[in-house]
């Protein structure tokens, strides 16, 4: 099993800009989750799916859409990039999202918007 | 005030050492905690979850006051791998994790 794969795994944006971040896990866990990561912070929760067909929003969800299609894939589209988007984000994936769940996390998208 | 609070140190002790980690929370109605490590520019990864009674894990110890709303992490006879940034997490019935910042851990030969 791969786990939970990320790509890119860096990308530089100008502002303005549009992209997707690539999440997939082969695990056939039901909850997927994006978080950035940023200096001093913590993670914080962007954007979550508990199955195909069904998001929710996290703590930080300006500026993001995610879509769930299959159980496996779960992208981030950054609609226009600013520079305080500028972060490392983080794919996660677990069996159901219990909160006994563990995460499982991917190697993580290093962004920078200029 | 940030729903997760730890100590983000540095914290520097030679190997051998003993080293404790304290996290608050402010939720009461919080449901799960965990402590995940996070080596230096990779994925968090889960080192062990926290229960009321604690728990021991080889070198490693949880343990979750509710009534103080406090999580602790205690690692004894410190090695040169332990070195880490340790995350407090609390997961709560929404299905949401919150992170604290961090405390980073660095062991010294």
């Amino acid at each position: 099993n791969a786990g939970v794969t990320q790509t890119p795994k860096f990308q530089v944006l100008k502002t303005g800009q549009s992209m997707t971040l690539q999440c997939a896990q082969d695990m056939n866990h039901e909850y997927m989750s994006w978080y950035r990561q940023d200096p001093g912070m913590g993670l914080r929760l962007i954007h979550y799916s508990v199955g195909a067909g069904i998001t929710d929003q996290g703590e930080v969800p300006n500026g993001y859409n995610v879509s769930r299609s299959t159980t496996e894939d779960f992208p981030l589209r950054l609609l226009s990039a600013a520079p305080s988007q500028t972060s490392v984000y983080f794919c996660a994936s677990s069996y159901s999202g219990a909160y006994t769940d563990t995460q499982y996390f991917g190697p993580g998208t290093r962004l920078t918007v200029l | 005030r940030k729903e997760v609070e730890q100590d983000p140190g540095p914290f520097n002790v030679p190997e051998g050492a003993t080293v404790a980690f304290n996290c608050t929370y402010s939720n009461s109605a919080s449901q799960s905690f965990f402590w995940y490590r996070q080596d230096c520019r990779k994925e968090p990864k889960l080192l062990m979850s926290v229960y009321s009674s604690g728990n021991e894990d080889g070198r490693f110890t949880a343990q979750l006051n509710r009534a103080s709303q406090y999580i602790s992490l205690l690692i004894r006879d410190s090695k040169l791998s332990d070195s880490a940034t340790y995350l407090c997490v609390r997961g709560d019935s929404a299905r949401q994790l919150t992170f604290g910042s961090g405390t980073q851990l660095t062991v010294l030969p």
